[in-house]
């Protein structure tokens, strides 16, 4: 049972553009929502989070926006680049449960020039 | 700054045998965590330590065995490995603060 589900495997974007990838949860209780990107041979690296209390933060090109009665996320990058392309992966925490993260499956993101 | 350090960074192991992956930071971390990585599953949770002398399971800890050696390592065993634990693993800490992830160790399986 998926409890944080990403539906579109893969995006392929022109360079300049808006890139948004969209991710879905089941379980109502999740109180902060973070996104990861990862590059080819490496870790997952912190992007941006949102709590869920809040329906919006941005942090110079990347904007996370949450739809809690929708029980929808999603990451808005402009204008995208090159070097944004990577895997992002959503993920959701409980409450008191920090570093327990449930992922969903990733987004390949290709930023063409 | 080293962050959050894994060895090996790949392995090959026949069905059965045993081995353990080493995960190191120095970043101060009061929580650890392993996970792997599967195509199409995203990161799933094996197992973690809250705190140093502490661990619990995850979502899926059946064949693995930890040990949070001190507070800066915290080290994966698989006992009697099987091909179903071909996989990516991450080790990761935390502190008031997101997970900051290793760059993993690639385990094949035969």
């Amino acid at each position: 049972d998926q409890q944080v589900k990403q539906n579109s495997p893969s995006l392929s974007v022109q360079e300049g553009r808006i890139s948004i990838l969209n991710c879905d949860y089941t379980n109502s209780m999740f109180d902060y929502f973070l996104w990861y990107k990862k590059y080819p041979a490496e870790g997952p690296t912190f992007l941006i989070s949102i709590s869920s209390i809040k329906d919006k933060n941005e942090d110079g090109r990347f904007t996370v926006f949450l739809n809690k009665s929708a029980k929808h996320l999603s990451l808005h990058i402009v204008p995208s680049q090159p070097g944004d392309s990577a895997v992002y992966f959503c993920a959701a925490k409980l409450p008191a449960s920090y570093g327990k993260l449930t992922f969903g499956q990733g987004t390949i993101l290709t930023v063409h020039p | 700054n080293a962050g959050v350090t894994q060895t090996p960074k790949f392995q090959v192991l026949k069905t059965g045998q045993s081995m353990t992956l080493q995960c190191a930071q120095d970043m101060n971390h009061n929580s650890m965590y392993w996970y792997r990585q599967d195509p199409g599953m995203g990161l799933r949770l094996i197992y973690y330590s809250a705190s140093e002398g502490t661990t619990d399971k995850g979502e899926v800890p059946n064949g693995y065995n930890v040990s949070r050696l001190n507070k800066r390592e915290f080290s994966l065993r698989l006992e009697s490995a099987a091909p179903s634990q071909t996989s990516v693993y991450f080790c990761a800490g935390a502190s008031n603060s997101p997970l900051h992830f290793g760059n993993g160790t690639r385990l094949t399986v035969t």
